[in-house]
């Protein structure tokens, strides 16, 4: 079946690192891919998405470019932010169509001043 | 213009009650789709509607249900309720039809329900 598996949470990091969240994928052919944001007491935001291979989705600083080798879809920043603290959402929606959207578990992002 | 609105955004319920809860989708998308996202884990998918019809269905229990009126708005309906209903309730809405690939959904701020 479908399914997204992320790495685990919290991770902590200093205002201006780099930052990795790992995210693979199992599912048939070519979903679309995802990174949803969810701030402290809101719903999600849609950060950035892929829909084929090879494309890199970008958005605020953070991009992540869809492997199908790997079946990989990695969210990248370059230098974070204290704001950027929040929980990270890899989703995907099966290439047979629908909404159905299937979420990884979440990664919880602390940056601190 | 508005995005995808959830009334109420929180409430309190006894257990055995029902609850429904709202969302009204951005305008000009036809399809609305319920997650329930409990804390600390991912959002779970509910059900799916497109053009007043239901088009999926996750593994929820029959005490859950879900109608779309022809405005495209839509509500979720919990019967009987459970201290582990207690989660926070999305509604998502997209442009596209489910027919089609590559479609983007955009979330609602959520319903916070909390059973006791």
């Amino acid at each position: 079946g479908n399914s997204v598996t992320q790495m685990e949470g919290p991770v902590t990091l200093s205002e201006e690192a780099f930052l990795t969240i790992n995210c693979t994928y199992t599912a048939t052919g070519y979903p679309s891919l995802f990174w949803y944001v969810q701030y402290p007491g809101e719903g999600l935001q849609l950060l950035l998405k892929a829909t084929k291979a090879d494309d890199k989705g970008s958005n605020k600083g953070f991009e992540a470019t869809y492997r199908k080798e790997t079946t990989s879809f990695h969210l990248e920043k370059g230098s974070v932010q204290v704001s950027d603290s929040a929980v990270y959402f890899c989703a995907l929606i099966p290439n047979t169509g629908g909404f159905k959207t299937i979420f990884g578990a979440g990664t919880r992002l602390f940056v601190k001043a | 213009d508005a995005g995808v609105t959830q009334s109420p955004t929180h409430l309190i319920k006894t257990r055995g009650q029902h609850v429904t809860l709202r969302c009204s989708p951005i305008s000009g998308h036809k399809s609305v789709s319920w997650y329930q996202q409990v804390l600390g884990q991912g959002p779970q998918f509910i059900f799916q509607y497109y053009e007043k019809e239901e088009r999926g269905r996750g593994n929820f229990p029959d005490r859950f249900s879900a109608r779309q009126f022809p405005n495209y708005s839509s509500e979720l309906n919990v019967n009987a309720l459970l201290l582990g209903d207690s989660a926070l309730y999305l509604c998502a809405s997209s442009l596209g039809s489910p027919l089609s690939s590559g479609n983007t959904i955009y979330f609602g701020e959520g319903s916070w329900l909390t059973v006791v």
